[in-house]
């Protein structure tokens, strides 16, 4: 899997927006970009993926540059449940493990 | 919402001792995963099975691991002598597999923390 570099941590307010960039700048043409996410003493959660067009679910939205090379995932309002780590993840299509780095800790505050 | 299930939550054992962790998956699922997190650290895979059989590998999964689907519900990661290093949150996930160009969902379970003294 391509490497991604991301913030190691990063701060809100609750109910404000959260933007967290992560950077791919070798990422290849097949690689799907993923997010997933680890809540305190839980396993990882998958949030949102894409692979060139901006995409919506009922946690995210996820930005992907037009290059490719980066993207950002968006909160669009923060509550104290999104206090986790948040990983950005390249992938080849189909089943494949994932490769977490260390990703970026988001702090809410109330 | 259905979800992967771990037992035991915690499991504490004496170095050299076999352990084995276990795991319900989501029941339509195919491909199942191993991972672990020593703590502090990050999320590393050991291994994926698909079909009866290992489907890939780390090197952290060595001849002391070993992974089973002893019937349609239950996978099992075994850990024959544990070592002080094995200590760690062990996660176990799943994904259905529809085909090789899906974009899978990985759903993980709860963990299990392993502590070998």
């Amino acid at each position: 899997d391509a490497k991604t570099t991301q913030p190691n941590s990063m701060e809100s307010n609750e109910e404000e927006p959260v933007h967290l960039p992560c950077n791919h700048s070798t990422i290849s043409g097949t690689d799907y970009i993923h997010w997933y996410r680890q809540l305190p003493s839980q396993g990882p959660e998958y949030v949102i993926h894409g692979l060139t067009s901006n995409v919506n679910n009922r946690m995210a939205s996820l930005a992907i540059a037009e290059d490719r090379k980066s993207s950002t995932l968006i909160l669009h309002r923060a509550t104290l449940r999104d206090a986790a780590v948040y990983y950005c993840i390249l992938r080849v299509p189909g089943p494949d493990k994932l490769i977490f780095g260390t990703g970026t800790r988001l702090q809410v505050f109330p | 919402e259905p979800e992967v299930t771990q037992t035991p939550s915690h499991q504490v054992t004496q170095m050299g001792q076999e352990v084995i962790l276990r795991c319900v998956p989501i029941s339509n699922h195919l491909y199942f995963y191993w991972y672990r997190q020593i703590l502090g650290q990050k999320v590393e895979f050991l291994v994926s099975f698909y079909n009866n059989e290992i489907s890939e590998k780390s090197e952290i999964f060595d001849d002391q691991f070993s992974v089973e689907r002893p019937d349609g519900s239950n996978f099992t990661l075994k850990i024959r002598s544990t070592k002080l290093e094995d200590s760690a949150m062990y996660f176990c996930a799943s994904s259905e597999l529809r085909d090789l160009m899906y974009q899978e969902t990985q759903y993980f379970g709860p963990g299990t923390r392993l502590l070998v003294l």
